[in-house]
């Protein structure tokens, strides 16, 4: 059903390396979230976009940045990975449509990164 | 600040067996309250979410919940399991305003057998 993509869906890397990771949605929403999701716990906010050019921090804070520049696309970027952030990372976007009591979120299927 | 308690990591029930996930929520006002599925490797689907009206909500794949307030839980039930119902399940609780604040809890693993 949904049509929100993250690539890669698994990435193990060095420390020490750049990486991005990438999530497009082809359902023209203009809000987009990023998740980091840990085995036995919450799920945790951290960037999300009101639409283009519009980029803020969530609930927990990240070394990562993120970028809006087209409505479909909302990549993740570590400037250098390290262990501490091996982690699930789910992207969602949510549709302002579906009417009254909270917007529905999409989310992507994540990207599992290890980070070595 | 706004919370969701999912007191059960990891519940089993028997195929055909009904089911009933735990959800307990701190909020100062009305909340809207959301249940998801994460099927293994797969991202997050909504089942279903109440926000007003009717306590007892019905979503997809024959699931449904109930709102207490009294008890500040949404409770999802479903009367027969079938063995695709194997996943890990969230409750989350939201409010309006900016960016939707979503706070999820840590949810439960379903397990079925046969």
């Amino acid at each position: 059903e949904a049509d929100i993509y993250q690539t890669p869906r698994y990435l193990v890397i060095g420390t020490g390396k750049k990486i991005t990771l990438e999530c497009s949605q082809t359902m023209g929403h203009d809000k987009m979230y990023w998740y980091q999701q840990d085995p036995g716990m919450e799920l945790h906010l951290i960037h999300y976009s009101y639409g283009v050019n519009s980029t803020e921090k969530g609930d927990l804070s990240s070394e990562s940045t993120v970028s809006r520049i087209r409505t479909e696309h909302f990549p993740l970027t570590l400037e250098s990975a390290r262990p501490s952030h091996t982690s699930q990372y789910l992207c969602a976007s949510s549709d302002p449509r579906t009417g009254t009591g909270g917007e529905k979120l999409f989310f992507g299927s994540g990207t599992q990164l290890s980070v070595l | 600040a706004q919370s969701v308690t999912q007191p059960d990591i990891h519940i089993t029930v028997s195929e055909g067996a009904s089911l009933e996930l735990r959800c307990n929520y701190s909020y100062g006002a009305t909340p809207y309250l959301f249940w998801y599925v994460q099927s293994p490797g797969q991202g997050l689907q909504l089942l279903l979410k109440y926000f007003s009206g009717d306590t007892l909500v019905q979503g997809i794949k024959g699931f449904e919940a109930e709102f207490k307030r009294s008890q500040s839980s949404f409770n999802l039930r479903k009367p027969s399991v079938h063995w695709s119902d194997a996943a890990e399940y969230f409750c989350a609780v939201g409010r309006s305003g900016g960016y939707q604040k979503v706070t999820f809890g840590t949810g439960t693993k379903l397990q079925v057998i046969p």
